[in-house]
């Protein structure tokens, strides 16, 4: 069945380094672009990062912009997240996705499980 | 940047209820408008595509209707599985997503 399941989050201090993962499976990983998603403890979803279907494109929420990036490799079905110069503001449980759609319309699904980002001294 | 915003935040409701959520968008989206699904601790769920479309495996007491500026979802006859957390997100401006701030059901 179609799945995202994503690793590599962690208790980090501010100023550090991360990088996530999303294993992708049972689908053509190379024909969707795909999504990192954060919720941040007890707030709402931001959408942080996309990649274009073939990595030739890639998008930032101005939150990141500049420290995050987004790639993808396709051998491995893997997207990744390179997080650098975090913040106590990153905390979050991060999330991807895949983008899907019809006849122009566009949306999210699956989602990948989540991975916990905790940032702090 | 287009802005989503809902309402209510929060509600409450009974079981059997009929529950109607309000999005709004900044701009008009046409139909470029989704909703999701999200219980405590869990991954979010798509719930309705392109404003008014079920996806598949969503019981039909899920509905949603709207264009333009504001979109409605409705749950029918609410159970008890469906207190959560409901988002709506717009696809509009796609690459770029934006979410609406969440609405809470809760179940009284």
């Amino acid at each position: 069945q179609v799945q995202l399941v994503e690793s590599g989050g962690g208790v980090v201090q501010p100023g550090r380094s991360l990088r996530l993962s999303c294993a992708a499976s049972g689908f053509t990983f190379s024909s969707y672009a795909m999504h990192w998603v954060r919720q941040a403890p007890g707030k709402g979803l931001e959408w942080v990062a996309v990649i274009s279907y073939d990595g030739s494109n890639k998008y930032y929420a101005d939150s990141v912009r500049g420290r995050f990036t987004i790639s993808r490799d396709t051998s491995k079905n893997t997207l990744y997240l390179q997080m650098n110069s975090l913040r106590a503001e990153d905390t979050a449980v991060y999330f991807c996705a895949r983008e899907d759609g019809e006849y122009g319309y566009n949306w999210f699904d699956p989602w990948g499980q989540g991975t916990q980002v905790t940032v702090s001294s | 940047d287009i802005q989503m915003t809902q309402s209510p935040s929060s509600l409450s409701a009974s079981v059997g209820d009929r529950v109607t959520i309000t999005c709004r968008a900044s701009q008009s989206i046409s139909s470029y408008l989704n909703w999701y699904q999200q219980k405590p601790g869990k991954a979010p769920k798509l719930l309705i595509y392109a404003a008014s479309n079920l996806q598949s495996g969503v019981p039909s007491r899920f509905s949603g209707s709207g264009s333009g500026t504001d979109f409605t979802l409705t749950v029918n006859s609410l159970q008890p599985e469906d207190f959560a957390t409901y988002y709506c997100q717009q696809s509009y401006s796609t690459p770029l997503f934006t979410f609406g701030p969440g609405t809470t059901v809760d179940i009284k």
